[in-house]
């Protein structure tokens, strides 16, 4: 059975640090791993991994990862209150249309 | 683009009642839809794949003929949660694939909240 871990299950902050977040995956027929942010409402999308190795940047954000370990890592640095939210990654499997298998999420809190 | 609207965003109805959601591909056709449930602090879980004019796919342990998912057209999907009870009562959750074409990439609707009285 497919499976997503992710650590730490919650995570709290003051504005300004940086935090990692942490997601492990046993996915049979891996293809890509995704990043998401989750607020009050559906998720949005942050990132798609599929190459290791190969970091991928948005503004604050960054996102690597490792094929070899089945490990992926988000970052975020200079954290703002409107950071708040839960992080789930999932693993996307390559047939199967693509279907999607999410860990269990981090709740990060930022503190002003 | 990709833009996917669900209806409603919030029900309420009484148990034995039945429930239908919509999810809608705005902007693009989407092959594939993903029809997913969240309790309150827990991660999405997958209840169904289904394929434009074909059968859904059922994940271990969702009843199919309590969660009824029709796949009419490249745009729709639809759920149906029959004889609703208060333990159905969650957040749920469609995402449209455009398959290959786009990359496999799952672009989320904003989610129906349903409460069972």
């Amino acid at each position: 059975e497919d499976k997503v871990v992710q650590s730490p299950l919650s995570l709290v902050v003051h504005e300004g640090d940086t935090v990692t977040l942490n997601c492990s995956y046993e996915v049979t027929n891996f293809r890509s791993l995704l990043w998401y942010k989750q607020e009050k409402k559906a998720p949005t999308f942050l990132f798609m991994l599929t190459s290791s190795g190969i970091e991928k940047k948005s503004g604050r954000l960054s996102s690597i990862l490792d094929k070899k370990e089945l490990f992926s890592i988000l970052n975020i640095t200079a954290t703002q209150t409107g950071d708040s939210a839960v992080y789930l990654c999932a693993g996307a499997v390559g047939t199967s249309y693509g279907k999607l298998t999410f860990g269990q999420g981090t709740i990060l809190t930022v503190h002003p | 683009g990709a833009v996917v609207s669900q209806h409603p965003s919030r029900v309420i109805c009484k148990s034995g009642t039945s429930v239908k959601i919509e999810c809608r591909s705005l902007d693009f056709q989407a092959t594939t839809m993903f029809w997913y449930r969240q309790f309150p602090k827990q991660s999405l879980m997958l209840m169904a794949t289904s394929n434009e004019g074909s059968k859904a796919t059922y994940e271990q342990g969702v009843e199919k003929d309590k969660f009824l998912i029709n796949h009419a057209s490249l745009t729709l999907s639809t759920l149906t949660v029959t004889s609703a009870h208060p333990e159905d009562s969650s957040f749920y959750i469609c995402s449209a694939s455009g398959g290959q074409l786009r990359g496999y990439e799952q672009y989320f609707g904003p989610g129906t909240r349903l409460t069972v009285t």
